[in-house]
């Protein structure tokens, strides 16, 4: 099993949508966890952090499911310019280094 | 804009030269990673820089070295480049608090191997 894991889609959504991804993470022990969003050939831009059961930033929302080791980003009322790849990131326990998934491309259509 | 410069921004080497690439930290910040990202791939951890000394490494040989100079800047070097080098090259920058912390990336050298 990849320690961080993702659907890659692309999931193709219509503006005004909401969309959710899911990102599976198989150590336990982990205690923080990221999404950053990256365009394309662009670096990776730290979108939202959980350190807890979620967070919560203007139409974006991120939640956290410790019992079943998942991190999900939900986007709502999609914008076009929301359309990018987003990566879930799950540092690994006791290390500073990062673990990231293969990431889930958004395209959000007009 | 994240204040975490990297250079160059392409990179152009034949299989078997050797190359360096170079990452400013954002002013502030003490610990440099660096990442390798194949195409359609997510970033992957090569190593980090925590006050000048290699701290945590990932499944990367030993041809990929680095170092981390006074002021926190710091520099990625790789030997007898390979063809499945070719990929977005990434530093990021942070700094240390109790657990775990943010990371904040810079532009990225794009290197090329052929």
């Amino acid at each position: 099993r990849k320690e961080v894991e993702q659907d890659p889609g692309p999931f193709n959504v219509p503006e005004g949508a909401t969309v959710a991804f899911n990102c599976t993470y198989s150590n336990s022990a982990s205690q923080s966890f990221f999404w950053y969003r990256q365009d394309c050939r662009k670096e990776p831009k730290l979108l939202m952090s959980v350190y807890s059961s979620g967070n919560e930033d203007g139409r974006f929302t991120a939640q956290l499911n410790r019992a079943s080791q998942y991190i999900s980003l939900l986007i709502r009322d999609s914008k076009l310019s929301d359309s990018a790849t987003y990566l879930c990131v799950v540092p690994s326990p006791g290390t500073y280094k990062y673990i990231f998934g293969t990431g889930t491309r958004l395209k959000v259509l007009a | 804009e994240t204040g975490v410069t990297q250079s160059p921004t392409h990179l152009i080497k034949t299989r078997g030269q050797q190359v360096t690439l170079r990452c400013s930290s954002q002013s502030g910040h003490n610990t440099v990673s660096w990442y390798q990202q194949a195409l359609g791939q997510g970033p992957q951890f090569i190593f980090q820089y925590y006050r000048e000394e290699e701290n945590g490494r990932g499944n990367f040989p030993p041809r990929f070295s680095g170092l981390q100079f006074p002021n926190y800047s710091s520099e990625l070097n790789v030997n007898a480049l390979e063809l499945d080098d070719s990929a977005l090259y990434l530093c990021a920058s942070s700094t240390r608090t109790s657990g775990t912390y943010e990371q904040y990336f810079g532009p990225g050298t794009r290197l090329t191997v052929t």
